[in-house]
């Protein structure tokens, strides 16, 4: 089974700052990765996400996330954060070929003060 | 587009009782999977259904169930409600497989 782990369970940043989110997964298969963001009082929206190719993908809002195969990595980046980015982040995996079963990360808890 | 809704949004029910919820996944989507979110356990997954069959499923006891009908919408059910299944459920679809899912706002549900 799978499994995924986030290392920073809450970050406060100031704006402008830059934020970098760690991901890492366990699966001994392919996966397509994914990046989701929980706003105060909305649902799950995905920020990115990889399936193939270019490991260097970018998302909305200015995100962007580096998949690494060799460290089973996930790590979510944005250079200069804003006071909207406040939010919780979870990284997620999908085993390919297995259907829509997403498993997730435990969240970061980030919040980003003027 | 209409994103995926789900009914009702807030639940109040007892100990004991059943409960069943709702989800209408985006037009054209016919895989919907459930979540449940809770503060101590995060999100972790229920089951996937797809064209009316039930494709995976989670780690949850027998109590939790579901159905997706000719329309792609899907409902689930949980009996025997205990104080643990308080919790935000969360219904996503998605176009194909292995792929992008869209979350409702989810359902949430408080046991007393």
């Amino acid at each position: 089974a799978q499994s995924v782990s986030q290392h920073n369970h809450h970050v406060i940043l100031s704006e402008a700052a830059s934020l970098e989110l760690g991901c890492n997964y366990s699966y001994g298969g392919t996966v397509n990765l994914f990046w989701y963001v929980q706003y105060p009082g909305q649902h799950l929206q995905l920020l990115l996400k990889y399936f193939s190719g270019d490991p260097l993908v970018k998302g909305i809002k200015g995100f962007e996330a580096e998949f690494i195969k060799s460290k089973f990595s996930f790590n979510l980046r944005k250079p200069s954060v804003q006071w909207s980015d406040t939010a919780e982040y979870f990284c997620a995996v999908m085993p390919t070929g297995g259907g829509n079963k997403l498993t997730f990360g435990t969240g970061t808890q980030l919040k980003v003060e003027l | 587009k209409a994103g995926v809704t789900q009914t009702p949004r807030y639940l109040i029910k007892t100990r004991g009782q059943q409960v069943t919820l709702s989800c209408s996944p985006i037009s054209g989507h016919r895989s919907v999977s459930w979540y449940q979110q809770t503060p101590g356990q995060g999100l972790q997954f229920l089951f996937e259904y797809f064209s009316e069959t039930q494709r995976n499923k989670g780690n949850f006891p027998g109590r939790f169930s579901g159905r997706q009908f000719s329309n792609s919408r899907s409902e689930m059910n949980v009996s025997t409600l205990e104080l643990g299944d308080s919790a935000l459920y969360l219904c996503a679809s998605s176009l194909g497989t292995s792929d992008e899912q869209f979350f409702g706002p989810g359902t949430r549900l408080t046991v007393l």
